[in-house]
């Protein structure tokens, strides 16, 4: 079947504008989870989503960042005002259900450049 | 403040023989430890995982090893193929919440 996909795969942005990123779990996982990666640097956690609720944001790093999963499928992270900072990888992962022990399946992830 | 720690950045085997990956946490609170891989543009897909519970988790070429006392754990792959070349990625959980901690990776390569 499908995995996680991401769109864009790639996305070129100029400093102070706003951003979406999309991620499509795989079909029936319940729990949600989007993670950055810097160069040189393991993927950070930013929030995660059981269902439609956000269960932990502690990872977001400043009210910049939001992020939704309105139906409780497909979430959008959300960056405004983009900083130069910024510029990483966002993956997206999902699992079927709640626990560390649910394998989390990654998505390939959004390169995000800010100029 | 780094609570998972890969000091080795890169790794450099022959084919046929082990590699040994390590990885060191500071946090006593982990409780479940992930290794996962990582190839160039795809996203990291999960390997092996084990419990502080276990020091040993086997499967086929790949076993973890965990010694609690010394907040350390390790990947030994054995046989390693020149397909095992990737960067590879320890993780952890506390239990209390799902997210996991990475640490910064060890790109390993495999030749022949």
């Amino acid at each position: 079947g499908a995995g996680v996909s991401q769109t864009p795969s790639n996305k070129v942005t100029e400093k102070g504008k706003y951003v979406e990123l999309r991620c499509d779990p795989i079909s029936g996982h319940t729990a949600l989870y989007w993670y950055r990666q810097s160069l040189g640097q393991g993927p950070e956690f930013l929030i995660y989503f059981q269902g439609t609720g956000a269960a932990d944001d502690s990872g977001l790093p400043n009210d910049r960042f939001f992020a939704v999963r309105p139906e409780g499928s497909v979430s959008t992270l959300k960056i405004q005002r983009t900083e130069r900072g910024d510029s990483a990888v966002y993956l997206c992962a999902s699992s079927p259900g709640q626990g560390a022990d649910n394998e989390q399946f990654f998505g390939p992830g959004t390169r995000l450049t800010v100029l | 403040d780094q609570q998972v720690k890969q000091n080795s950045p890169s790794l450099s085997v022959q084919e046929g023989r082990i590699s040994i990956l390590n990885c060191d946490y500071t946090n006593s609170m982990f409780d479940y430890f992930l290794w996962y891989k990582k190839y160039p543009a795809e996203g990291p897909t999960f390997l092996i995982s084990i419990s502080s519970i276990k020091d040993k988790n086997e499967d086929g070429r790949f076993t973890v090893f965990l010694n609690k006392s010394a907040k350390h754990l390790s990947l030994h792959i054995v046989p390693s193929q020149p397909g095992d070349s990737a960067v590879y990625f320890c993780a952890a959980s506390d239990g209390n919440t799902d997210k996991l901690i990475f640490g910064t990776g060890t790109r390993l390569q495999v030749f022949p």
